[in-house]
């Protein structure tokens, strides 16, 4: 069955750089969920959206901005990078629109800020 | 502000031994509460979720229960081998596309 993607997996910034990351939610779902989890951390919600529009908003730094396309896809924009936003970032996706709402999530993207 | 936490954070048991998992959370207005396995480095998976109307699920060798009114959950695993090794997060999902909150996680290691 197909799961969430996110691209990349891997990236090595410089701090101030801006970084980009991409999420590719599981097909008719139409909830996105961001997730940020420091090392040796619990994941942070940082911010959702439901059919293309925030839904709820966690932990987010005015630093980052995300959007959901009209694809579903979603994309997290991340500026003027600290030394500690270096951390797993995650996405996870579910089917709002009936059932238990479960949450699947991604393998995450491992940003590194040097 | 819902918080969740997890008890103990770190154990260590013998394989074959059967194991329960302590999570507990101050809101007990729960929409519903997933559990997660995280191995070191990967992403989480979902192991299962109970809907604040229900009171446990259960998944082959996985149990969880739920218990609103002490604002408690367990996972029980039976029958533990090697391979259950990991970080298990439970978390509160508050409804709708809210965020979910996760509890800190209890570490596993299930010698052989």
């Amino acid at each position: 069955a197909a799961g969430v993607i996110q691209s990349p997996r891997h990236l090595i910034k410089e701090k101030r750089e801006t970084a980009t990351l991409k999420c590719y939610p599981i097909p008719r779902h139409d909830t996105v969920y961001w997730y940020q989890q420091g090392p040796g951390q619990d994941p942070q919600f940082l911010i959702s959206f439901y059919e293309k529009m925030q839904s709820d908003k966690g932990s987010i730094p005015d630093r980052f901005s995300a959007q959901q396309f009209s694809d579903y896809h979603s994309e997290l924009n991340m500026s003027s990078l600290e030394l500690g936003d270096s951390a797993l970032y995650f996405c996870a996706s579910s089917l709002l629109a009936g059932g238990p709402n479960i949450q699947y999530f991604g393998a995450g993207t491992r940003l590194s800020v040097l | 502000k819902q918080e969740v936490t997890q008890i103990p954070a770190a154990l260590s048991v013998p394989e074959g031994e059967n194991l329960v998992l302590n999570c507990s959370f101050t809101d007990s207005a729960i929409y519903n509460l997933q559990w997660f396995r995280q191995d070191p480095g990967k992403g989480l998976t979902s192991l299962l979720l109970i809907q604040s109307s229900q009171r446990e699920q259960t998944s082959g060798r996985l149990n969880a229960s739920l218990d609103k009114s002490s604002g408690r959950s367990t996972l029980y695993i039976a029958a533990s081998q090697p391979g259950d090794s990991a970080t298990y997060l439970c978390a509160d999902g508050g409804g709708g596309a809210d965020g979910l909150t996760f509890g800190k996680g209890t570490h596993l290691i299930i010698q052989p």
